[in-house]
């Protein structure tokens, strides 16, 4: 069956615009995670939902990172007034319940 | 503190040998869950292994297999008959489930290099 999708692949923007990046989870999972990666470092966790409500969104760095996930399937993580130092791989992964992660290719995030 | 150390950035190792990844944690909790995914350029994160802490048994999965010490806190992840195909980041990872939430707190990597 197919896997975590992540869209776009790659995105480059400009310092102070707004970017969204999508994640469609493997159907039926109901639990679906954002995490960063950024150069050299380890995926961080950044917020978790399980169903349609995020149940902890305390790894997002400040109030210009928000998600969504409005039916609960595809997700929605959205970055307003982007900074250089927001420039990562934005890696999003599902799960069944609670248990083991499957992760999506990643979004590589350039903010010039 | 919630913490998964890798203290070995680099590791190579030749074909067809065994190389062993190191991997320490801290944790309160008794019962628990820790992973080792592979990260190869795709950057796609594939689960190469997991542990329950309850389980005295080490798991193995073909040619990879781990040393579970939870006295020690470690879970070192040894592969064996190396492959070309092994060569990535591998990332230590422990399943955090207080609170009412579940994420992974993952390791900064170890690059495997193998040398043909």
């Amino acid at each position: 069956g197919a896997g975590v999708s992540q869209t776009p692949s790659n995105k480059v923007t400009e310092k102070g615009k707004y970017v969204e990046l999508r994640c469609d989870p493997i159907s039926g999972h109901t639990a679906l995670y954002w995490y960063r990666q950024s150069l050299g470092q380890g995926p961080e966790f950044l917020i978790y939902f399980q169903g349609t409500g995020a149940a902890d969104d305390s790894g997002l760095p400040n109030d210009r990172f928000f998600a969504v996930r409005p039916e609960g399937s595809v997700s929605t993580l959205k970055i307003q007034r982007t900074e250089r130092g927001d420039s990562a791989v934005y890696l999003c992964a599902s799960s069944p319940t609670t248990g083991e992660q499957f992760f999506g290719p990643g979004t590589r995030l350039t903010v010039l | 503190a919630q913490t998964v150390t890798q203290s070995q950035p680099e590791m190579s190792v030749q074909e067809a040998e065994t190389v062993t990844l190191s991997c320490t944690y801290d944790t309160s909790e008794s019962d628990y869950y820790l992973f080792w995914y592979k990260q190869p350029p795709s950057r796609q994160m594939i689960l190469v292994i997991r542990q329950e802490a309850y389980k005295q048994q080490n798991a193995t999965e073909n040619r990879f297999s781990v040393n579970f010490q939870k006295a020690a806190k470690s879970f070192s992840l040894k592969i064996s008959d190396s492959q070309l195909g092994d060569a990535a980041m591998y990332f230590c990872a422990r399943l955090i489930t207080t609170s009412g939430t579940y994420k992974y707190i993952f390791g900064t990597g170890t690059r495997l290099k193998v040398l043909a």
